[in-house]
């Protein structure tokens, strides 16, 4: 298994500003992602976050609206830009293992007004 | 496109009783198959998976799932619910090129009551 953490782990935003999300992984990952999950609802994809390269987002998501960094295979960064209250969601990384089981870390949980 | 199904918003149990939670899938390739549990206000729990082998999988806290690749489904399941199983259940589908890419289904609220 791997343990990840996320900071922050909730935070209430004003509309147009900017959130930076960041995920700790406890040992070294080739590939983490970023999912968001809305109220109510299920978890979508926004991007993997690939170390060493650009990230690659899912339809419907752009690196303006959501930059991500990967500095090393340990560590990563979700930012949320420009907000506006339809991005109030959770936000969750997530690794893959070996073994092909995906972890998820405890998300942050962001509310914008 | 790939695709993933839960059929039931909410499934309700008595305790004690043998539970079901249905999943069914669309995928192009050899699908690895996921289900997760998420508690209220707590992050997603990793429960079982279906990469390869035999059909019957077992996972965490009891919980075991079927792949029949005949009706695309991987149905989770457990031979005596708890109390304690109530929680929002998640299946999900990644294709055999394992990008790491899940796709998700709409999850399924189980209900067990004493």
């Amino acid at each position: 298994s791997a343990v990840i953490s996320q900071k922050p782990s909730r935070d209430i935003c004003q509309r147009g500003t900017s959130l930076t999300i960041q995920c700790q992984v406890d040992s070294q990952v080739t590939m983490m992602f970023w999912y968001r999950q809305q109220p109510g609802q299920s978890l979508t994809l926004i991007a993997t976050a690939n170390q060493g390269s650009e990230a690659t987002y899912e339809s419907g998501f752009v690196i303006d609206k959501f930059p991500i960094s990967r500095p090393n295979l340990t560590f990563s960064t979700l930012t949320v830009s420009n907000m506006s209250p339809e991005d109030s969601s959770i936000y969750l990384c997530s690794v893959v293992t070996p073994s092909y089981e995906q972890y998820f870390g405890p998300g942050t949980r962001l509310t914008v007004t | 496109a790939q695709s993933v199904a839960q059929p039931e918003d909410q499934v309700n149990v008595a305790e004690g009783n043998p539970l079901t939670v249905k999943c069914t899938y669309s995928v192009s390739g050899n699908p690895y198959l996921f289900w997760y549990v998420q508690y209220p206000n707590r992050g997603l729990q990793f429960l079982l998976k279906y990469i390869t082998g035999d059909n019957l999988v077992k996972g965490s806290y009891g919980f075991e799932a079927e792949f029949n690749k005949s009706q695309t489904s991987f149905h989770l399941k457990k031979p005596s619910a708890l109390v304690s199983d109530s929680a929002l259940y998640f299946c999900a589908v990644s294709h055999s090129g394992n990008t790491g890419k899940l796709i998700f289904g709409q999850g399924t609220t189980l209900q067990v009551k004493p």
